[in-house]
């Protein structure tokens, strides 16, 4: 059973950072691309980040570029999400994703729960 | 970046077809896939490459494209498919569509 587990997420102040982590089983991680989707509250889908199956390629969304990093560890079966400079609009839910592809993103077979960001004064 | 368009709203009754369409321009030359997410819960891939559908989806489920619309079809609606359904396509998702089953 494939399982994608997410953690980091927390309340923090504009301009804050945050290390969100994703905990991957179930399947061989390092065969896969791998996202981050976000969420608003009540609103739609946001593709944020993507990382190819050995972390050679990451893209990123303009509205976080130059404020997040992707990042993964194969040896841990572990994905990652640096956020840095945070600001009220990164409010959301924060989804992993397994990729289809070895590249991402193509689609999306699984995905986490989620960890909710806050970003308040 | 592109766009994908996509109505806010579709209701039907139980038993009935709904249709739910996306709409871009990139449509034409890139796949679409199609998740379901119910409240409170992540997103579900639905529809695969346009038509496709992963095993335990249930056969209700179908996706046809022409040109720069992709539609998703859910024959025999029920209860349990009202939700939000969201498009995508490369980087980029639909603004999402909640099915209302009456």
């Amino acid at each position: 059973e494939v399982r994608l587990v997410e953690s980091g997420g927390s309340v923090v102040r504009p301009g804050g950072s945050l290390r969100l982590a994703c905990a991957a089983s179930g399947f061989i991680f390092e065969d896969h691309g791998m996202s981050w989707v976000r969420q608003a509250p009540g609103k739609g889908l946001e593709w944020v980040s993507g990382i190819d199956y050995n972390g050679g390629r990451a893209r990123y969304a303009d509205s976080v570029k130059d404020r997040v990093t992707i990042s993964r560890d194969n040896a841990k079966n572990t994905l990652y999400l640096q956020l840095n400079s945070l600001r009220a609009e990164d409010t959301a839910m924060y989804y992993c994703a397994r990729d289809k592809s070895s590249a991402s993103p193509e689609y999306f077979l699984d995905w986490g729960q989620g960890t909710l960001v806050t970003v308040s004064s | 970046s592109y766009e994908l368009t996509q109505p806010p709203s579709v209701s039907v009754s139980p038993g009935q077809t709904a249709r739910i369409t996306c709409s871009g321009d990139a449509l034409t030359i890139q796949y679409t896939y199609w998740y379901q997410q119910r409240p409170g819960q992540a997103p579900m891939l639905v529809i695969y490459k346009d038509s496709e559908r992963p095993s335990e989806i249930p056969e209700r489920f179908s996706g046809s494209s022409s040109g720069t619309t992709v539609t998703l079809t859910i024959s025999g609606v029920q209860a349990e498919d009202e939700a939000k359904y969201y498009c995508q396509s490369a980087e980029v998702f639909g603004g999402g569509t909640t099915l209302t089953v009456l």
